[in-house]
């Protein structure tokens, strides 16, 4: 079974650029939840999906925004960045229904804004 | 809102010391409490968790037992390895969505031989 695979790994943009973070999910999961953990800190919850739809949504702009799509892949689209978007971005997938606790995280990609 | 507070690190032992590492929580009602453990370049691996008060939580030698009374779950390891170098993460479920998580800021654990 293969587990959570996201890319790049790492990448540099520049201040007012839109990026795109892609993420397969774990086989058999039809659930992905994305979040951003910033040098020193905890991730923080960005959003979730599940059948194409979010599912949820933490404390960030609309300028985050994602997909879903039918093989539970998932994107994490970022506009306008900013400098304070330069973080770990981590992926993690779940079967639906599933308590906490259950969720493969992926390695992240290591995003730099300058 | 929840949140998770956590000891602030980095955390420096030799081989074989005893590890606590604080955490303790707000939360409505008693949610389940979980450890993360982030090894260098990799993802995060839950380490161990608790469902309910005064359950206590064990995997690969580290134990934390859920204590409402105190609002805490201590991550603690009697004798700790070089392998156990890592950035430790507490944390519970967010209502913002089925399995999402608040993570606390992390603890640094270096273990020197």
């Amino acid at each position: 079974e293969t587990g959570v695979t996201q890319s790049p790994t790492h990448l540099i943009k520049t201040r007012g650029q839109q990026v795109t973070l892609r993420c397969s999910s774990q086989s058999g999961h039809n659930t992905v939840s994305w979040y951003q953990q910033a040098l020193g800190q905890g991730p923080q919850f960005i959003f979730q999906y599940y059948r194409e739809e979010e599912n949820g949504r933490g404390n960030f702009p609309p300028r985050f925004s994602g997909l879903q799509f039918p093989n539970y892949s998932s994107e994490l689209n970022v506009n306008a960045l900013e400098l304070d978007d330069s973080a770990l971005y981590l992926c993690a997938s779940s079967p639906r229904g599933t308590a906490p606790g259950i969720d493969t995280f992926g390695s992240g990609t290591r995003l730099t804004v300058v | 809102g929840d949140s998770v507070t956590q000891m602030e690190g980095p955390v420096t032992l030799s081989e074989e010391a005893f590890l606590t590492i604080n955490c303790t929580y707000t939360a409505t009602g008693y949610p389940s409490l979980f450890w993360y453990v982030q090894y260098p370049g990799e993802g995060l691996q839950l380490l161990l968790k608790a469902t309910k008060a005064d359950d206590k939580g064990s995997n690969k030698g580290f134990e934390a037992t859920y204590r409402k009374e105190t609002t805490s779950f201590h991550l603690e390891k009697g004798s700790v390895q070089v392998s156990d170098s890592a950035v430790y993460f507490c944390a519970l479920p967010t209502n913002q969505a089925g399995t999402a998580l608040i993570f606390g800021k992390g603890t640094t654990l270096s273990v020197s031989s």
